[in-house]
């Protein structure tokens, strides 16, 4: 069946440093790809997706590509702000008869001024 | 715009109650989800549905039962409270059941039993 790996951490970094969150997936069929971040007393939110391979998803300044030959979708950011720091779920949703989404376990984030 | 709306925020049982989540969307979609999280676990299926009329079961139905009388809402029903039923439950909704459209989520309910 489909799986999604990333560390739980908690990941700590200083103000401004770059961020790399790892993800990896296996699935059968050539699924969607999604990162979510949630926020502390909040639900997920969409933070990007890529469709297909070789896209590149961004938003906010984070960044993800697709890459299939590597069934990888690992998120970057340049700059961290103590504003990023949440919780952020790496995603797939494959085809069926409904949306059927596998969340990988959440990787925590923490920024420190 | 309100998007998905859960009630209560959070809530404490006492073993062998019941009680009903309550969600509800305004953006007219036709599937909705829902999800425990449990520390380290991700988010795990519990039913969804297809539309008004059209519910199925989820990766962890046990326990919990659902129905869906309009495309608004979508409550989901605990017959007999157990503790392992402690979690945060967020309820989701997206436009079509295609694997390239993003899942809209509430804030959650905290749920305790003891």
């Amino acid at each position: 069946g489909d799986s999604v790996t990333q560390m739980e951490g908690p990941v700590t970094l200083s103000e401004e440093a770059f961020l790399t969150i790892n993800c990896t997936y296996t699935a059968t069929g050539y699924p969607s790809l999604f990162w979510y971040v949630q926020y502390p007393g909040e639900g997920l939110q969409l933070l990007l997706k890529a469709t297909k391979a070789d896209d590149k998803g961004s938003n906010k300044g984070f960044e993800a590509t697709y890459r299939k030959e590597t069934t990888s979708f690992h998120l970057e950011k340049g700059s961290v702000q103590v504003s990023d720091s949440a919780v952020y779920f790496c995603a797939l949703s494959d085809i069926g008869s409904y949306q059927k989404v596998t969340f990988g376990i959440g990787t925590k984030l923490q920024v420190i001024p | 715009n309100a998007g998905v709306t859960q009630t209560p925020k959070f809530r404490i049982l006492k073993i062998g109650q019941s009680m009903t989540l309550q969600c509800a969307q305004d953006m007219n979609h036709n599937y909705m989800y829902w999800y425990r999280q449990d520390p380290g676990m991700g988010l795990k299926l519990i039913y969804y549905s297809v539309g008004a009329g059209i519910t199925d079961k989820g990766e962890v139905p046990n326990g919990y039962n659902v129905s869906r009388s309009t495309t608004e809402d979508f409550p989901l029903r605990l017959e007999l409270a157990a503790p392992s039923q402690t979690s945060v439950y967020f309820c989701a909704s997206s436009t079509t059941g295609d694997s390239n459209q993003p899942q809209h989520f509430g804030d959650g309910t905290r749920l305790s039993i003891l």
